[in-house]
């Protein structure tokens, strides 16, 4: 059964630093793409960024770009978001992502929520 | 970046009736990548339909998808209860993978 598990969510001022994690089972983890997409409370679905199986081509949407890095560690598992400079704007629910076939996300974790608020 | 507008906003439909949600693309998307999701109140979101038209594993014959180059539609048949939520539908053939804002089918 694939089961992706986000941590690392909370309260953190404008300016801050937060990494999210997503631990993987169930599926060959350096076989799919991975990807963070967010929900804003009451809003739709943004995708924010997306990581290739060997995590050699990553790719941003222009709202994080700069300040947002994704990694992953093929050996744990673990997909990763790095955020920085954080904004009122980056409050929302963050949710990892599996992509499956025709590059869609086939599997979902729970999400994170990360609050930034002064 | 490829815009997704979905329509209606808002549907309202009665257990058993035909719904049908449209996704127009601000341009040409591959029907290849064009996804469906299903989303219920404080659930993560559900893969629904891959490439246009293709049910994803364990998604009730009920909904179809059909659609090419700008104008994708989704269909489910014979509404259930369990049917009413959001939809989104979702281009994933080039970056930015831009999502529509959603059509919240709700019960009459």
């Amino acid at each position: 059964e694939v089961q992706l598990l986000e941590s690392g969510g909370g309260l953190i001022q404008p300016g801050g630093s937060l990494r999210l994690s997503c631990a993987a089972s169930g599926f060959t983890f350096s076989s799919n793409t991975m990807s963070w997409v967010r929900q804003a409370p009451g809003k739709g679905l943004e995708w924010v960024s997306t990581i290739s199986g060997s995590g050699g081509s990553t790719y941003f949407a222009d709202s994080v770009k700069g300040r947002f890095t994704i990694s992953r560690d093929n050996s744990k598992n673990t997909l990763y978001l790095q955020m920085n400079s954080l904004r009122a704007e980056d409050t929302a629910l963050y949710y990892c992502a599996r992509g499956g076939r025709g590059q869609t996300f086939d599997y979902w974790g729970q999400a994170a929520l990360v609050t930034v608020s002064s | 970046e490829i815009v997704l507008t979905q329509s209606p906003g808002t549907l309202s439909l009665s257990p058993g009736e035909r719904a049908t949600l449209s996704c127009r693309a601000s341009q040409s998307v591959s029907s290849s990548y064009l996804a469906w999701y299903q989303q219920k109140p404080g659930q993560a979101p559900r893969l629904l339909i891959y490439g246009a038209s293709s049910r994803a594993t364990g998604i009730p014959d009920r909904f179809s998808g059909s659609g090419s180059g700008t104008d994708f539609t989704l269909t489910i048949s014979r509404l259930e209860p369990e049917d009413f939520a959001v939809y989104y539908c979702q281009q994933c053939g080039s970056s930015p993978y831009t999502f529509g804002q959603g059509t919240k089918l709700e019960i009459k």
